[in-house]
């Protein structure tokens, strides 16, 4: 079992939609990352969140510390969100800070 | 201020060739992270290295791989005597230091070894 699940590994949505997309973890964390990632493309830190609820534009990310759980959502999805969206866990304890990533989301919007 | 900034984008390879990937943390930042996507794989921990120091290389391949961050100039990932499983998305990210958690994502280097 990895140690962040992402689900769903695939979402189809239609212009509009509200979409959420969760991460559950089973390591102990310093922070959470969700990431942005287009084919062939580079990858664009959207949030980093130790608790409650970060908002940016359309962008909504929340975590459950207790819980070991967050989530992305995107409210009036756009095809210009179509992206995989990646969850990481920056494990806490130790020297390096490293980031354990899920395996992502990837997400088609249609028009 | 320019972000992080990975070179070359793309970089082939023949097998038995050695590839030099080279990334610029953003100013101020003396943390380096490297990690590697493997083809319809997610990312996973390389290395993470300060200024002149190897911090941790427990994701690094034992063979063939190394990394350097001197007190001057980009980070290295240098991979000797490359193979086909050596394909891969190479990812580097900087922060400012290990308590400031943010961190920044270049745009990657490609490498395909034919």
């Amino acid at each position: 079992k990895n140690e962040v699940e992402q689900s769903p590994q695939n979402l189809t949505a239609q212009e509009g939609e509200f979409i959420t997309i969760n991460c559950s973890y089973s390591v102990g964390i310093s922070a959470l990352h969700w990431l942005q990632q287009h084919p062939g493309g580079g990858i664009v830190s959207l949030f980093m969140l130790s608790s409650g609820k970060k908002k940016h534009g359309r962008l909504i990310a929340t975590i459950n510390i207790q819980e070991k759980h967050s989530s992305l959502h995107i409210t009036a999805s756009h095809p210009r969100d179509s992206a995989v969206y990646i969850c990481a866990a920056m494990e806490s304890g130790g020297a390096t800070n490293k980031l354990i990533f899920g395996t992502g989301t990837l997400l088609a919007v249609q028009p | 201020n320019a972000g992080v900034m990975q070179n070359p984008r793309h970089l082939v390879r023949r097998r038995g060739q050695e590839a030099r990937l080279r990334c610029s943390p953003m100013k101020g930042h003396s943390h380096v992270y490297w990690y590697r996507q493997l083809p319809e794989e997610g990312l996973k921990f390389m290395v993470y290295l300060q200024k002149e120091n190897i911090i941790d290389e427990s994701g690094m391949p034992k063979e063939r791989f190394s990394a350097e961050f001197p007190k001057e100039g980009p980070s290295i990932l240098r991979i000797q005597q490359v193979v086909r499983g050596d394909s891969a998305a190479y990812f580097c990210a900087s922060s400012r230091d290990r308590l400031n958690t943010e961190a920044f994502f270049g745009q990657g280097t490609r490498l395909t070894v034919v």
